[in-house]
């Protein structure tokens, strides 16, 4: 069964500063990797995805997210955080059936002025 | 404009009254799901389908039911809702590009 850890429940960081959203997974195959943030009383909105290719995924609101196949990693990062960044994030992978998604804990951003 | 919509947002009721929670979707999207989203367990997966009277079980499809007649709407249906089924109910669809489309939420609460 495939499966999605976030270590993290909270990372705080100061406005300015670079930011890391830990997630690693378990998938049987090659995985389909995705990145949702949901900022309060909203849904869950689409950041960026890893299917295939170079192993550095460029996304929304200058976030990026490096996948790493050796360490079954795929940490969300930005340069330089701000304070509207703040919300939960969400890991998610999808196994190569493209059937059934799995989704982490999410990790609460908190970005201090 | 693309969306996919929920009804109700907000649901409050008593075990073992059947509801059902619409979705709909204009995006002619082919993947559909449902996902419960509870403290520190992030979204779980409900059901999902792939196609119109194509659906199947996800990680945590005990006392919930779904069927899919047409292409745009998703309904998830409770028929005998217990406690345990408070919280936040999500509908999603996909594009062909494995992006998913959520719909705002729906919370409810059974007594």
């Amino acid at each position: 069964a495939q499966s999605v850890a976030q270590p993290e429940d909270q990372v705080n960081v100061a406005e300015g500063n670079p930011l890391t959203v830990k997630c690693t997974y378990s998938v049987s195959g090659n995985p389909y990797l995705f990145w949702y943030v949901q900022y309060p009383n909203r849904g869950l909105q689409f950041l960026l995805k890893y299917i295939t290719g170079d192993n550095l995924v460029k996304g929304s609101y200058g976030f990026e997210a490096e996948f790493n196949k050796s360490q079954t990693s795929f940490h969300l990062k930005k340069p330089s955080a701000l304070v509207s960044d703040s919300a939960l994030y969400f890991c998610a992978v999808r196994d190569t059936s493209g059937r059934a998604l799995t989704f982490g804990s999410g990790t609460r951003l908190q970005v201090q002025p | 404009e693309a969306q996919v919509t929920q009804n109700p947002r907000y649901l409050i009721t008593v075990t073992g009254k059947k509801l059902t929670v619409t979705c709909s979707q204009n995006m002619n999207h082919e993947y559909m799901s449902w996902y419960r989203q509870d403290p520190g367990l992030g979204l779980r997966q409900i059901y999902y389908s792939m196609n119109v009277e194509v659906t199947d079980k996800g990680d945590v499809p005990e006392g919930y039911k779904v069927s899919r007649k047409e292409k745009r709407n998703f309904p998830l249906i409770l028929e005998s809702p217990s406690p345990n089924q408070t919280s936040l109910y999500f509908c999603a669809s996909m594009d062909p590009s494995y992006e998913q489309y959520f719909g705002p939420g729906t919370r409810l609460t059974v007594t």
